[in-house]
């Protein structure tokens, strides 16, 4: 079974320029989450996804970050423009249904200068 | 409002020693638990989970935690820490009044010494 995909996997830009990260979830989940990682903290939960409706994006800073799950399967997250305090991992993670397990993507570290 | 308390943001311990790292949660409601561990420049991967039933839980790796009710604890154990043990490990809980969404630790570093 092919596990969560993102791409890509590192990125570097500068501060007020925009950046896309794309998931592709494992067939069949229905539900899709985006996670910002700070270094050295947790995960902190940007977006869920149940299908392709939202369920809960009450921690996206919807000034600049908008995401998407087209169809209901693969998702993209964007940042416009980017903030030196985006630098992060973002990591996606699919699952079968809110509250069964979540299985996660390598992520992408995202660098801004 | 739920929260999860990892003691120990580096923990240290020899090649073939006990390994424990603590976990303390707050839950209104009977909660979910899961480790999950972090290599180097991967995602997450889950070590063990807590639903219902036995509160001694065996994941990979040769890891286990116990849900300890009466201390809001779910503390991650190996008997003999392996070199590839080396990693940042998370403790993450989640119930039906947060939709199962996970709440994160802020994870601890495991570092195994030859």
């Amino acid at each position: 079974e092919a596990g969560v995909a993102q791409s890509p996997r590192y990125k570097i830009i500068e501060k007020r320029q925009s950046v896309a990260f794309w998931c592709n979830p494992i067939s069949g989940h229905a539900t899709l989450y985006w996670y910002q990682q700070i270094l050295g903290q947790g995960p902190k939960l940007l977006i869920q996804f149940q299908n392709n409706g939202v369920v809960d994006d009450s921690q996206l800073p919807k000034d600049r970050f908008s995401a998407e799950r087209l169809k209901g399967v693969d998702s993209t997250l964007k940042i416009q423009p980017a903030k030196l305090e985006d630098s992060a991992v973002y990591l996606c993670a699919s699952s079968l249904e809110v509250g069964t397990e979540q299985y996660f993507g390598p992520g992408t570290r995202l660098t801004v200068t | 409002a739920q929260s999860v308390t990892q003691l120990g943001s580096h923990v240290s311990v020899s090649e073939g020693a006990l390994v424990l790292l603590r976990c303390n949660y707050s839950s209104s409601v009977p909660p979910y638990l899961f480790w999950y561990v972090q290599y180097p420049n991967q995602g997450l991967q889950l070590l063990l989970k807590y639903t219902t039933g036995a509160t001694l839980v065996k994941g990979i790796n040769g890891f286990e935690a116990e849900f300890k009710k009466s201390e809001t604890s779910f503390h991650l154990t190996k008997p003999s820490a392996h070199m590839s043990d080396a990693a940042e490990y998370f403790c993450a809980v989640s119930d039906l009044g947060s939709n199962y969404q996970l709440i994160w630790g802020a994870g601890t570093k495991l570092i195994i010494k030859p």
